[in-house]
């Protein structure tokens, strides 16, 4: 099981909705990810919080808004999305600490924008 | 040119075959290699880390090398299982933390 948990793990939304994903992890590491993968692609880089700063936005639209209220937590909020929005929202967590970082991803939450 | 590149696939192999997954990065100063395993609709999850020296973990043998920015991942013995799509992964330090997935190479093992 990963020790890398996401909330909700399905989510259909309208292009008017607020939704909000969650996502924790107790590893003690001090980067945060969030990543997009649509069907049969690799995934996409979108945030990373590093020691609970936005250290890289990979010019996402405002519609997606990141949040990291402390080092065990990342949200992403969701606001007027649109259809091609739909797609595999990952959260990943690294130490932040050394040479060999490794990422470690929660299961996902599979959204769809109607 | 993408920063990873990967062999565009699909592999479709018999159970006990050895196949091997080749991938290129373009960035010199990326310091750290990784190939990662998804299966279908699932996180990626590490399979293992690629040292300058090589390093196997059972059927699996990976190898780096840094001089043509070529790393590659061996499967002998290959079991059903092991369907799944191979992600190369190179963290480019530099600012933050900044892992650059390939697009990842699908492995159908049939029966």
């Amino acid at each position: 099981d990963t020790e890398v948990t996401q909330t909700p793990k399905h989510l259909v939304m309208g292009m008017t909705n607020k939704k909000s994903l969650k996502c924790e992890q107790h590893m003690g590491h001090r980067a945060m990810y969030w990543y997009k993968q649509k069907a049969k692609k690799p995934p996409e880089l979108m945030f990373v919080y590093s020691y609970e700063k936005l250290s890289i936005n990979e010019s996402v639209p405002s519609r997606f808004s990141p949040e990291c209220p402390n080092s065990s937590l990342l949200n992403l909020h969701l606001h007027a999305l649109q259809p091609e929005d739909s797609a595999l929202y990952l959260c990943a967590s690294s130490p932040a600490g050394g040479e060999w970082e490794k990422l470690f991803f929660g299961s996902g939450t599979q959204l769809s924008v109607l | 040119r993408k920063e990873v590149e990967q062999d565009p696939g699909p592999f479709n192999v018999p159970e006990g075959a050895t196949v091997a997954f080749n991938c290129t990065y373009s960035n010199s100063a990326s310091q750290s290699f990784f190939w990662y395993r998804q299966d279908c609709r699932k996180e990626p999850k590490l399979l293992m880390s690629v040292y300058s020296s090589g390093n196997e973990d059972g059927r699996f043998t990976a190898q780096l090398n840094r001089a043509s920015q070529y790393i590659s991942l061996l499967i002998r013995d290959s079991k059903l299982s092991d369907s799944a799509t191979y992600l190369c992964v190179v963290n480019i330090l530099g600012y933050g933390q900044n892992f650059v997935f390939g697009p990842g190479t699908r492995l159908s093992v049939l029966p």
